[in-house]
């Protein structure tokens, strides 16, 4: 059975800190990761990483794939209080554009 | 350019009713999607819909059925609503860059349901 797992669950620090959130996956028939940020209700698009892709930056958020070992992280720096969210990876599947989700981390940044 | 829009954002019903949600996708996206969000999970896909005819399904009983219309909207239906179906329901519209490349998903508020 497809299952993607993301770890921790959830995740307390401070303004200025680094974080790096872990998602494994076993999917058949991998197209694509992605990770979203979930704030409120719509989840909102951050990266996809694809064969062609593996590495991907944006400001502070940065993340890898590593299509070797079924994982991606994915890694902010200096940390600030409106990065906190719930974070959601998920994987592609087949060519339905189904996307398998974690269960997602819940980060919050304390002044 | 708006986004995915979805209509009602928040509905209450009892048990045995039928609902029905409903999504306008960006424009330009021929492809939508339907995912079931209890609180605490990740979404589970539903339903994937292209140009019109359902591409995807996911584990959920027939009692969930969808459509998309020429205008590439989407409307979900739920019959005989159990308890179990309270949930966030999210709709996301997409288009793929290429022929071998991924899809990206862009998200909806979603239309919160709670069944009572």
């Amino acid at each position: 059975e497809d299952k993607v797992v993301q770890s921790p669950l959830s995740l307390v620090v401070h303004e200025g800190d680094t974080v790096t959130l872990n998602c494994s996956y076993e999917v058949t028939n991998f197209r694509s990761l992605l990770w979203y940020k979930q704030e409120k209700k719509a989840p909102t698009f951050l990266f996809m990483l694809t064969s062609s892709g593996i590495e991907k930056k944006s400001g502070r958020l940065s993340s890898i794939l590593d299509k070797k070992e079924l994982f991606s992280i994915l890694n902010i720096t200096a940390t600030q209080t409106g990065d906190s969210a719930v974070y959601l990876c998920a994987v592609e599947s087949g060519n339905t554009g189904k996307l398998i989700f974690g269960q997602g981390t819940t980060l919050q940044v304390k002044p | 350019d708006a986004g995915v829009t979805q209509s009602p954002t928040h509905l209450i019903k009892t048990r045995g009713q039928q609902v029905t949600l409903r999504c306008s996708p960006i424009s330009g996206h021929k492809s939508v999607s339907w995912y079931q969000q209890v609180l605490g999970q990740g979404p589970q896909f539903i339903f994937q819909y292209y140009e019109k005819e359902e591409r995807g399904r996911g584990n959920f009983p027939d009692r969930f059925s969808a459509r998309q219309f020429p205008n590439y909207s989407s409307e979900l239906n739920v019959n005989a609503l159990l308890l179990g179906d309270s949930a966030l329901y999210l709709c996301a519209s997409s288009y793929r860059t290429g022929p071998s490349q991924g899809e990206k998903l862009f998200f909806g508020s979603g239309t919160q349901l709670s069944v009572l």
